[in-house]
């Protein structure tokens, strides 16, 4: 059974770097399929942040592009996210996801992680 | 880009069938084949219960149905039960710039 979990900080300061890792198990990254984050703000929809493919190609929200870079690490199983520059407007619950197939469905997901910007 | 358009919320009674409406535009939900539907129970995380417009993934009820016409896709619950009871999401596949999107959301109320 494929499952996902994210880690990192839950508070993080305005203008800092928010970094989260989501280790995967039961399933090789390196075997395939596509990898994303998804973030939802408290009381809010859900928004997708950006993706990256098997092959490394990476895809990003044009509204976050300029701020967001999602890697991966092979060697460990797991794939991470960086978001500069944060602000209030970035408290969200963080969501790591697996896609499959063209249409960028989401099979798999992590329980989240609450993510607060704050002094 | 703004997000796909729900109803906030929908209700309907155990037993009947209820339909969510996901209508977005030609360059996305009316431009590709490609839309998803999440459940989510507070304090969950979402759950894939149709992709590609009209598939279910093993596992997901066949009460779940899901259809597209034009601009508009529908995720329609038949046989209501207490535990439909959450918050349902449409995604499409939205092109090679935005590349997927959201809709805002929809409470379902089972009364």
């Amino acid at each position: 059974q494929v499952q996902l979990q994210e880690s990192g900080p839950g508070l993080v300061k305005p203008s800092e770097t928010l970094s989260l890792t989501c280790a995967v198990s039961g399933y090789s990254i390196s075997s395939g399929s596509d990898w994303g984050w998804i973030r939802q703000p408290p009381g809010k929809g859900l928004e997708w942040i950006g993706s990256i493919y098997q092959s490394g190609s990476t895809y990003y929200s044009p509204s976050l592009k300029s701020r967001v870079t999602i890697s991966v690490d092979t060697s460990k199983n797991q794939f991470s996210l960086k978001l500069t520059s944060v602000t209030a407007a970035d408290t969200a619950v963080y969501y790591c996801a697996r896609s499959f197939g063209s249409g960028w469905a989401f099979d798999y997901w992590g329980q989240g992680t609450l993510v607060t910007v704050s002094s | 880009q703004s997000a796909l358009t729900q109803p906030r919320s929908v209700s309907g009674s155990p037993g009947q069938s209820v339909t969510i409406s996901c209508t977005g535009t030609s360059s996305d939900v009316g431009g590709y084949n490609y839309v998803s539907w999440y459940q989510q129970h507070p304090g969950k995380a979402p759950k894939l219960m149709i992709y590609d417009v009209n598939k279910r993934p093993s596992g997901v009820p066949d009460r779940f149905s899901g259809s597209k016409s034009g601009n508009t896709a529908s995720l329609t619950i038949s046989g209501l039960q207490a535990e439909d009871e959450a918050d349902y999401y449409c995604c499409s596949y939205a092109g090679s710039y935005i590349y997927v999107i959201f809709g805002g959301g929809t409470k379902l109320t089972v009364l």
